[in-house]
């Protein structure tokens, strides 16, 4: 157990639906990473917040979008769905924001639409 | 361009068997350098993490070297266990940027 939480485990929706998935840090992690996996594809790098801020964007579509909170759980909103977004969303945390330290991913959020 | 490849793509080898994954990388400037495990379905969990001075560091059965002048790192898995079926993920990061991944190695350890 990484100690990320992440719900929910599993989603099916529809094409053109919105969705919220969230995500919980370890205790004592700032940064949180949100990445996505496509079946039989490796990790894609979305967006990374380091204690509420956004530190740095990667291959995120205008369609989707996340936010830290105070208490540094954070959500990651997709919207306007199509098929293509079915895949394994995955969170993670780290103590600092600058990749030098270890990150804790979670179990991760099945998304399919249909 | 910063790149992390692997290879091979997939292997399959005996139970008890020792294998060896490799990667290669262009990431610079370089900072450290982790290998992971990901279960089918399941969020990778961190074997190794490498900076720069590191040559060589162990866990368990697993093994990661790493040659910073060419640009290389292997991972060395000793006396596979059905376990160790998973794909194997190399992940390189520049000083204060985001993680490059690679396309991780399949491997299948057979009975």
């Amino acid at each position: 157990d990484s100690g990320v939480t992440q719900t929910p485990k599993h989603l099916i929706t529809a094409t053109g639906q919105r969705v919220t998935l969230r995500c919980s840090p370890r205790s004592g992690d700032l940064s949180v990473y949100w990445y996505q996996q496509s079946l039989d594809q490796g990790l894609q790098f979305l967006i990374q917040y380091y204690n509420g801020e956004e530190r740095a964007k990667g291959n995120i579509l205008e369609r989707f979008s996340a936010q830290q909170f105070p208490d540094l759980h954070s959500e990651l909103n997709l919207s306007s769905l199509e098929l293509g977004d079915s895949a394994l969303y995955f969170c993670a945390s780290s103590v600092d924001g600058t990749g030098d330290y270890e990150q804790y991913f979670g179990p991760g959020t099945r998304l399919t639409v249909t | 361009k910063n790149q992390v490849e692997q290879s091979p793509q997939s292997l399959i080898i005996l139970e008890g068997k020792n294998c060896t994954l490799q990667c290669n990388y262009t990431v610079s400037p370089f900072s450290n350098l982790r290998w992971y495990k990901q279960d089918t379905g399941r969020g990778p969990v961190s074997l190794t993490i490498m900076t720069f001075s590191e040559n060589t560091k162990s866990n368990g059965r697993y093994t990661a070297t790493l040659d910073a002048d060419t640009k290389q790192s292997s991972l060395h898995i000793t006396a596979s266990q059905l376990s160790d079926s998973a794909s194997y993920i190399c992940v390189v990061s520049r000083r204060g940027e985001k993680l490059t991944f690679g396309t991780g190695t399949r491997l299948t350890i057979i009975p």
